[in-house]
């Protein structure tokens, strides 16, 4: 149990264009959505955390006009990137748990790599 | 502030040979604690997790991982490690104020035939 996918696994795009990167929980409800930027060889660093049904919370440095995150569902969330640039390249990681004001396990999605032309 | 300190970036050992890989952290309420797994271009797999109770924790593919408070350490280990265990290796701390999980840099393992 506790899946998450990630659609798509990779994408190549043209600078100035929009990407958009879907992560869904397929068999749980998933209150809170994370998602992460990773680096070649780093570390994951938090973006931002959504909720259902409401704004999400970016966290500091990250552009929120540049990285629009949608959290229509409770089984679905969406990373825009908008006009891509090549400094946009990286791996993008999110995850899903079901949040209910305690601790829990975040369950991860494969990641998406994506590459700016 | 709350981190977590992998302090081996990379690590390498024998196929058998035992293996332990280091997480400290930093956090001044009860910890809660995970080890994750990734290997190349994927995302991340649980391994084991640390709540509460028993300091000694189980896990999957054979790893454990041993809380000590007194040494604000949440150490991972396996016995024997197999030429599938090489990946990298990720601790973290849930911080519960700002609800988000804080990741350490990441042990690179590497396991020599």
């Amino acid at each position: 149990g506790a899946v998450v996918s990630q659609h798509p696994s990779r994408v190549i795009c043209k600078s100035g264009t929009s990407v958009k990167i879907e992560c869904r929980s397929l068999d749980f409800q998933a209150t809170t959505m994370f998602w992460y930027r990773q680096f070649p060889k780093q570390s994951l660093m938090l973006m931002a955390t959504s909720n259902e049904g409401s704004k999400a919370t970016y966290e500091q440095g990250v552009e929120k006009d540049k990285f629009l995150i949608n959290h229509a569902s409770l089984t679905l969330s969406t990373l825009t990137v908008t006009s891509a640039h090549p400094e946009d390249s990286s791996f993008y990681i999110c995850s899903a748990n079901t949040w209910a004001g305690g601790p829990d396990t975040q369950y991860f999605g494969p990641g998406t790599r994506l590459t700016v032309l | 502030a709350q981190s977590v300190t992998q302090p081996d970036i990379h690590i390498t050992v024998s196929e058998g040979a035992s293996l332990e890989l280091r997480c400290n952290y930093s956090y001044g309420a009860t910890p809660y604690l995970f080890w994750y797994v990734q290997s190349p271009g994927q995302g991340l797999q649980l391994l084991l997790k640390y709540f509460s109770g028993d300091t000694l924790v189980q896990g999957i593919k054979g790893f454990e991982a041993e809380f000590k408070r007194s040494q604000s350490s949440f150490n991972l280990r396996k016995p024997s490690v197999h030429w599938s265990d090489a990946a990298e290796y990720f601790c973290a701390v849930f911080i519960q104020g700002a609800q988000k999980l804080v990741f350490g840099q990441g042990t690179r393992l590497t396991i020599n035939p």
